[in-house]
């Protein structure tokens, strides 16, 4: 099917696990991105990418680590999960003017 | 980066016309203005952009004033189902920053 899919929907890992969430988009756009939101706030910008094999911090990405060597993927991993980095997690993507955003992956670190 | 300033929240009633101001005062001459509406539980979702002047599409319109400091979205006839949060960007289109919103409850 098109469009950009997330997976996992949800994830309950523990303080200091490495964990990855992935992000698929099956338009071929060159732009993709990493949002966090936090119960009750708006986005914030961990990571974004021109296209593939280029990749830019965002607002927030301390704790974080991206890669993207296929145009339509790019993963997000937390390299050693903190309490801190429990929130929903949004994976967006841009061919044009318009940004489509992922359902998201609800993470909670334990 | 131009910061947006936007209402923290509105209230309406179904079927009255929104308008949602958002302020930019040091836009910058390439930017263009966005705006996004966030339903609980969803990523947002595009519904306009402009640069200057009016812009209209099915679902709102985006009013841009000659100086561009500031920009209004609004929308027609609210029903419960627009009660979502609405947010206005400016500036870089690679980053796509969103600001904090402004939540919109719309009553019966």
């Amino acid at each position: 099917d098109a469009g950009i899919t997330q997976s996992p929907r949800y994830k309950i890992t523990e303080t200091g696990r490495q964990v990855t969430l992935m992000c698929h988009q099956t338009w071929s756009h060159s732009y993709m991105f990493w949002y966090r939101q936090d119960l009750g706030h708006g986005l914030r910008l961990i990571y974004y990418s021109a296209a593939a094999d280029i990749t830019d911090k965002g607002e927030v990405p301390d704790g974080y680590v991206v890669s993207r060597s296929k145009t339509e993927n790019f993963p997000l991993t937390l390299e050693s999960a903190t309490r801190s980095q429990t929130s929903v997690y949004f994976c967006a993507s841009r061919g044009g003017t318009e940004a489509f955003f992922g359902q998201g992956t609800r993470l909670t670190v334990v | 980066l131009a910061k947006t300033t936007q209402p923290i929240s509105m209230d309406s009633y179904e079927g009255q016309e929104v308008n949602i101001t958002c302020s930019h005062n040091n836009i910058a001459t390439n930017d263009y203005i966005t705006w996004y509406q966030q339903f609980p539980s969803q990523g947002p979702r595009f519904i306009i952009q402009g640069y200057k002047t009016k812009v209209t599409n099915e679902v709102a319109s985006l009013f841009i004033p000659a100086d561009r400091k500031s920009s209004t979205l609004s929308l027609p006839r609210v029903s419960l189902s627009d009660t979502a949060v609405y947010y206005c960007l400016v500036g870089d289109p690679d980053k796509l920053i969103f600001g904090t919103g402004t939540r919109l409850q719309v009553f019966p």
